[in-house]
């Protein structure tokens, strides 16, 4: 069975742009996470998608969104990129969404923004 | 105080070793415990996910988790210098569901 894809792998941006990546989850998985990972804060969560509905949102500002469609693929979007925006974007996919949901994460998109 | 807590590290052990990577957390409803995998320059890998008080087994791995405590510890026998990577222990809120991160400990295994 084939993994999380995502694309592009790499991204390089100036300031003020914006941005779209792309998660294609493993098959039969509905439910797609993405989160944020910089050297000093770590792995952080941005959103997770369940049935094309947003079900959770972490502490990001509005310039950070995203939607997932009715075959389970999701993206988000960055706006008005910052300097701070750079890093390594990672989607997960689970089965379900719920307190024992497996997250399984794709290869990752690495944001510079210049 | 943090959500998940994991010994900072970095751990040095030398190869055929045990190396012992321990976290724990605050919210005291979770019931979904997971340890990832990170090589340098990859993405997470799922390495083993435990839900009942206990040890749990895979291969060279056990996974240990004590409730009452608030405890999960990662346990690497006969370590192999592949095992050299950052391990992250999650854990599932009782909440909202959101699958929250320690920052990682940073395993080298010596030669």
């Amino acid at each position: 069975k084939a993994g999380v894809t995502q694309t592009p792998r790499y991204l390089i941006k100036t300031r003020g742009q914006q941005v779209t990546l792309s998660c294609s989850p493993i098959s039969g998985h509905r439910s797609v996470s993405w989160y944020q990972q910089t050297p000093g804060q770590g792995l952080q969560f941005l959103f997770e998608y369940f049935s094309e509905t947003q079900r959770n949102k972490g502490n990001f500002p509005g310039r950070f969104s995203g939607r997932q469609f009715s075959n389970s693929r999701s993206e988000m979007n960055v706006s008005t990129l910052e300097l701070g925006d750079s890093a390594l974007y990672l989607c997960a996919s689970s089965l379900i969404a719920g307190a024992r949901h497996e997250q399984y994460f794709g290869p990752g998109t690495r944001l510079t923004v210049t | 105080q943090k959500e998940v807590e994991q010994n900072s590290g970095p751990l040095s052990v030398p190869e055929g070793a045990i190396a012992s990577l321990n976290c724990t957390y605050s919210d005291r409803g979770s019931q979904s415990f997971f340890w990832y995998r990170q090589y340098s320059g990859k993405s997470p890998e799922l390495i083993m996910s435990i839900y009942s008080n206990g040890d749990k087994e895979d291969g060279r791995f056990t996974a240990q988790l004590n409730k009452a405590s608030q405890y999960v510890s990662l346990l690497i026998r006969d370590s192999q210098p592949s095992d050299s990577a950052t391990y992250l222990c999650a854990v599932i809120r009782s909440n909202d569901y959101k699958l929250s991160f320690g920052a990682g400990t940073t395993v080298t295994v010596r030669a």
